[in-house]
């Protein structure tokens, strides 16, 4: 079945040191999204990739960096993980070429937790 | 500034009634309307959606309606069934502006 994929789906980290979450999308999409979800609050838009077309949110801070080797994989990179960046990370894809249809497809997530 | 609003955090509906969870928004500029469903520990699953050229947008148990005049949109799930219950969110989106804004989410719990 086509799908959004996400490895790990927890991830523990320490304060302070690097974390990379992976996303990867058989759907051959050409958007992928990151997402970062606190608890009981709305997903958070941090960038997307429209192709190779990185587009950061304005308020998503440095410490988040992504990158998209190809049109399956996109990762996203936490670089100094602190106890506020604990939360739900979700990624997501889409297909620019379906004008009418803008449905956002997304993984199942990775908690992660920062100790 | 929160551009689209689900003003319930939960509603609880006995199995087999109607379950009618809303959504306002405030951009006039949006004209894609989605319903996720979300489970524990799950990514958002899509659930149905509507284009701003319709007002009603039906599959199986569930209908969307959108009142573009209100900036209203809502969805009916008939009959609610035990696995139903999930926190649902209202996403709406501007056809090729890419950023999709969501509600906050509705905890929905269908009682048996």
């Amino acid at each position: 079945d086509a799908m959004v994929i996400q490895n790990p789906r927890y991830q523990v980290t320490q304060f302070g040191k690097p974390v990379t979450l992976s996303c990867s999308q058989t759907l051959n999409h050409n958007v992928m999204y990151w997402y970062q979800q606190k608890s009981s609050q709305a997903p958070k838009l941090l960038f997307h990739y429209y192709d190779k077309d990185f587009n950061n949110e304005a308020d998503t801070p440095d410490n988040f960096q992504s990158r998209r080797p190809n049109t399956s994989f996109c990762f996203l990179d936490i670089r100094s993980p602190g106890l506020g960046d604990a939360a739900m990370y979700l990624c997501a894809t889409s297909s620019k070429s379906e004008k009418l249809q803008e449905t956002q497809y997304f993984g199942p997530g990775t908690r992660l937790l920062v100790l | 500034d929160q551009q689209v609003k689900q003003n319930s955090p939960s509603l609880s509906v006995q199995e087999g009634r109607i379950s009618i969870l809303n959504c306002d928004y405030t951009n006039s500029m949006f004209d894609y309307f989605l319903w996720y469903k979300k489970y524990p520990a799950e990514g958002p699953t899509f659930l149905i959606s509507i284009s701003s050229i319709k007002d009603k947008n039906e599959d199986g148990r569930f209908t969307v309606f959108l009142n573009k005049s209100a900036k209203h949109l809502s969805l009916h799930i008939v009959p609610s069934q035990p696995g139903d219950s999930a926190v649902y969110f209202c996403a709406a989106i501007v056809i090729g502006a890419q950023k999709l804004v969501f509600g906050q989410g509705t905890r929905l719990t269908i009682n048996p």
